[in-house]
């Protein structure tokens, strides 16, 4: 079965960057994901990359693919009080399910 | 209005009693799933419908049941709710997807259910 981990806390000073890590082990997924959940909603989709790529830019998100060592990253650049909230990591494998990790809070202190 | 909606938004039961909870969607997708999250576990998916007539279970299905009443309804019974049940339950869709798609899951807001 498909297993994601991911750190659970996360503290960073705003204007700084944050970085999310995360492992995987499905070697057979397709798409991966960042989802972030605030306080009282759901989750919604941050960016996600496809399994043939290392890298993604999205404003002041980037993400990094290391297939080799099954690892995932979220660099959010910048940070901003906005941005404190619980980060998913997910993997899609090839019947089209999602294993989510178990989500890392990232605290933003002035 | 929002594309997932799912009621009651917060619950509160008893042991032993039956209890729904109800998604509805206007996305037009055909596949929805439902997810319990307790603290430090994430998600976890109990679950999926990828068309009204294809149900199928998730990782942790036992004490739920499901039913697809229509493309853009599926709800979520627990047949006699214990209190280990007590959690964050979402439900979810997608799109089968097409050329490029991301085949990204779209979130309710959640029903918090506490089970005493």
């Amino acid at each position: 079965g498909e297993d994601v981990e991911q750190s659970l806390f996360l503290s960073v000073r705003e204007g700084d960057s944050s970085v999310i890590n995360c492992t995987y082990t499905d070697s057979s997924s397709t798409y991966l994901y960042w989802y972030k959940q605030e306080p009282g909603a759901g989750l919604q989709l941050l960016t996600y990359i496809f399994s043939n790529m290392d890298m993604k830019q999205d404003q002041r998100l980037t993400v990094l693919l290391n297939k080799k060592d099954k690892h995932l990253s979220l660099r959010i650049a910048d940070t901003q009080t906005g941005d404190s909230a619980i980060y998913f990591c997910a993997e899609r494998s090839n019947d089209y399910k999602l294993s989510f990790g178990a989500g890392t809070t990232v605290t933003v202190r002035a | 209005d929002a594309d997932v909606t799912q009621t009651p938004r917060n619950r509160i039961t008893k042991t032993g009693k039956r209890i729904m909870l109800e998604c509805s969607q206007t996305k037009g997708h055909d596949r929805m799933y439902w997810y319990r999250q307790d603290p430090g576990l994430g998600l976890q998916l109990i679950y999926y419908s990828f068309d009204v007539k294809d149900i199928n279970k998730g990782e942790i299905s036992d004490g739920y049941s499901v039913s697809r009443q229509a493309q853009a309804k599926f709800s979520l019974s627990l047949e006699s709710a214990i209190p280990n049940q007590t959690a964050l339950y979402f439900c979810a869709t997608s799109d089968f997807g097409s050329g490029g798609d991301s085949y990204e899951q779209y979130f309710g807001p959640g029903t918090r259910l506490t089970v005493t």
